[in-house]
């Protein structure tokens, strides 16, 4: 399998525009999470999917984002509008049904709003 | 939400030293996992060790576990450049699907 593949890698927007972001998780896993990581905060949970199903989004920080999961193999992660404080490594990741278990971390997406 | 806590925060050792991190946490868990992030990476599993577990083995990583006292260490065993990173454990519970990430440890290995 060739892994959670997460596209861009890397994108460079400016303030005001939509960013999207895309993630296909490792084919099989019923789970999906969704990431942040900065220097200040670390690793933060933003949202996560079982059976294409938004579970807890109560990490997600504002109404400005938003990720939905049309079928099993894909995610997207919209920020509209986006603000200079949303740069960031996004990434996405999967993992099987039994809780607590193991993930599988995609490269990532770097975000800069300008 | 971090539930983990690494310590140290940053760890600077020459090349062939053991390194050793640690990991507490605040609630019951299921497991604990560790992690390793090269810089520019997405993280990768290193190990699991489950609740009913005391330590685990894999290649020249150690890991402890202490319920009691509520935490964890990875021992690395004759570091290599190769090794240096951030490591991160994250727990994990039978009631709920997320992990409870710490904020990692960064590893210099000096050749």
């Amino acid at each position: 399998d060739a892994g959670v593949i997460q596209s861009p890698r890397h994108e460079v927007t400016e303030m005001g525009q939509e960013v999207t972001l895309r993630c296909k998780p490792i084919s099989g896993h019923d789970y999906l999470f969704w990431y942040r990581q900065t220097m200040m905060r670390g690793l933060e949970l933003l949202i996560y999917f079982n059976n294409n199903v938004p579970i807890d989004d109560s990490g997600m920080p504002e109404d400005r984002f938003s990720a939905k999961m049309p079928n099993a193999s894909f995610s997207t992660l919209k920020i509209q509008p986006s603000e200079p404080r949303d740069s960031a490594v996004y990434f996405c990741a999967s993992s099987l049904w039994r809780p607590g278990g193991e993930q599988f971390f995609g490269p990532g997406t770097r975000l800069t709003v300008l | 939400s971090q539930q983990g806590e690494e310590d140290p925060q940053a760890l600077s050792i020459q090349e062939g030293e053991n390194a050793t991190m640690n990991c507490s946490y605040k609630t019951s868990i299921n497991n604990l996992q560790w992690y390793r992030q090269n810089s520019g990476r997405g993280l990768v599993h290193l190990i699991l060790i489950r609740s009913n577990e005391r330590e685990k083995h894999s290649g020249r990583l150690r890991v402890t576990l202490d319920t009691s006292k509520k935490s964890s260490s990875l021992l690395i065993t004759a570091s290599r450049a190769a090794d240096t990173a951030s490591y991160f454990c994250a727990t994990g519970q039978d009631s709920n699907y997320q992990l409870i990430w710490g904020a990692g440890t960064k590893l210099i290995i000096k050749p």
